[in-house]
């Protein structure tokens, strides 16, 4: 009941195209899911974050879209860019304790 | 805002010795701080969650008395990996949560370890 599942593993696209990355929880207990980008070597950062509250959450190219009903979230990444590629990992929290992360996706974004 | 930074960046060490690795929030006091651990390609796995002047709470099979936790103020916290071996070799990775009932997490950028 603590995993977040993600979907895909990996996913190529290509420049300017549209990145969507999926996620599915099973505790309703948790109120808060956050994205997270990770370059290689170093540390995750956090991209975007949304509360169960809110069915979405726009900043800049970045949207999660949330279904409370379904236990899913998206990251959608518009007009993807090289600089992009990285590796991206949804979590959710409850308090902000005991952060559940999901296995992570490979973006590459093709030139 | 919100930036955490971790020293050594990276270190080597023999085996038998022991790492000190450094987290620090740097613009915020950090009421929770975490430790991870992150193998190549793989997700983050959370080693210990350390509330400041409490003691740490471990996960299930992380050998406390091997990774010595102290969070001594609201900006620091310490790991420290002893006796090392080399399948101690990975990427740690510290996070802080700020007070106040924040949810948001911040990490560090790593702190690769290879114990030779």
């Amino acid at each position: 009941q603590q995993q977040v599942k993600q979907s895909p593993q990996s996913l190529i696209v290509q420049k300017g195209g549209i990145s969507i990355i999926n996620c599915a929880y099973e505790n309703t207990a948790f109120d808060y899911f956050p994205w997270y980008q990770q370059f290689p070597g170093k540390g995750p950062a956090l991209l975007i974050a949304i509360r169960p509250d809110v069915s979405e959450k726009k900043e800049g190219r970045f949207t999660i879209s949330f279904n409370k009903s379904a236990k899913q979230f998206s990251l959608h990444i518009m007009d993807s860019q090289p600089g992009d590629s990285a590796t991206y990992f949804c979590a959710a929290t409850r308090y902000g304790q005991n952060f559940v992360f999901g296995p992570g996706t490979r973006l590459s974004v093709l030139p | 805002g919100a930036v955490v930074s971790q020293h050594p960046s990276w270190v080597i060490c023999k085996s038998g010795t022991s790492v000190k690795i450094e987290c620090r929030s740097l613009d915020f006091q950090a009421t929770t701080m975490f430790w991870y651990r992150q193998f190549p390609k793989q997700s983050l796995m959370l080693m210990a969650t350390s509330n400041e002047g409490s003691k740490a709470t471990y996960e299930q099979g992380v050998e406390k008395d091997k990774f010595l936790i102290n969070h001594a103020s609201l900006t620091l916290s310490t790991l420290t990996v002893t006796s090392a071996h080399p399948e101690d070799s990975s990427f740690y990775i510290c996070s802080a949560r700020a007070s106040g009932g924040r949810r948001e997490q911040f990490f560090g950028p790593g702190t690769r370890l290879t114990v030779l």
